[in-house]
């Protein structure tokens, strides 16, 4: 059965780097497009990243362009999210999700399938 | 940005009710609008996409509809299981946005 779980959060002080993957089974990896999202605590769903079934191509919302990077490697299976320069407000349980398309960018594409999301504290 | 707003932010509500959440976008985005289910602690979960398609395995109990700007989601008998949170998405572009959320209690 397809499975999406990730790994990485913890607590960091502000301005410090971390990085999150995504781990997955169950499809063939290389054949979808992959996103994150994340949700503050007690908030909704902000979503943060896409990147392309074959990584060339991604996209940011502006609360993280400049600062978070999305990539993954195919042949492990993988998804990653490199977040630089981590303020409080990126405080969240962040979600890998598997987009049905294979573009990052294709219209009418939904997360059929969510990581149960890895939480990331920044606090001094 | 396109902009996702959802009424009413939460609702009270009995086993056996039909319930009717709206979401509303901030410009035409055709039929390309998904609903999602949240409980506490948990990850969403997909019901609905392009507007009215059920998602494999969803009960046909939830049912979408809409196109343009106005959408709703509907279910049509409560359940115990459907108390959660419900949020509306537009794949319509980039940044993909939510709605805030709408939460079902008792």
């Amino acid at each position: 059965q397809v499975q999406l779980v990730e790994s990485g959060g913890g607590v960091v002080q502000p301005g410090r780097s971390l990085r999150l993957s995504c781990s997955v089974s169950g499809f063939t990896f290389s054949n979808f497009a992959m996103h994150w999202v994340r949700q503050a605590p007690g908030k909704g769903l902000e979503w943060v990243a896409v990147i392309s079934y074959d990584g060339i191509h991604n996209y940011y919302a502006d609360s993280v362009k400049g600062r978070f990077t999305i990539s993954r490697d195919n042949s492990k299976n993988t998804l990653y999210l490199q977040m630089n320069s981590l303020r409080a407000e990126d405080t969240a349980v962040f979600f890998c999700a598997r987009d049905h398309d294979i573009a990052a960018a294709g219209i009418g594409g939904y997360f059929d399938f969510w990581g149960q999301g890895t939480l990331v504290t920044v606090s001094s | 940005d396109i902009q996702m707003t959802q009424s009413p932010s939460s609702l009270s509500s009995s086993v056996g009710d039909r319930v009717t959440i709206t979401c509303r976008a901030s410009q035409s985005i055709s039929s390309y609008l998904n609903w999602y289910q949240q409980k506490p602690g948990k990850a969403p979960k997909l019901l609905i996409y392009a507007a009215s398609s059920l998602q494999s395995g969803v009960p046909s109990r939830f049912s979408g509809s809409g196109s343009g700007t106005d959408f709703t989601l509907t279910i049509s008998s409560l359940q115990p299981e459907d108390f959660a949170t419900y949020f509306c998405q537009q794949s319509y572009t980039i940044p993909r946005t939510f709605g805030q959320g709408t939460k079902v209690e008792l």
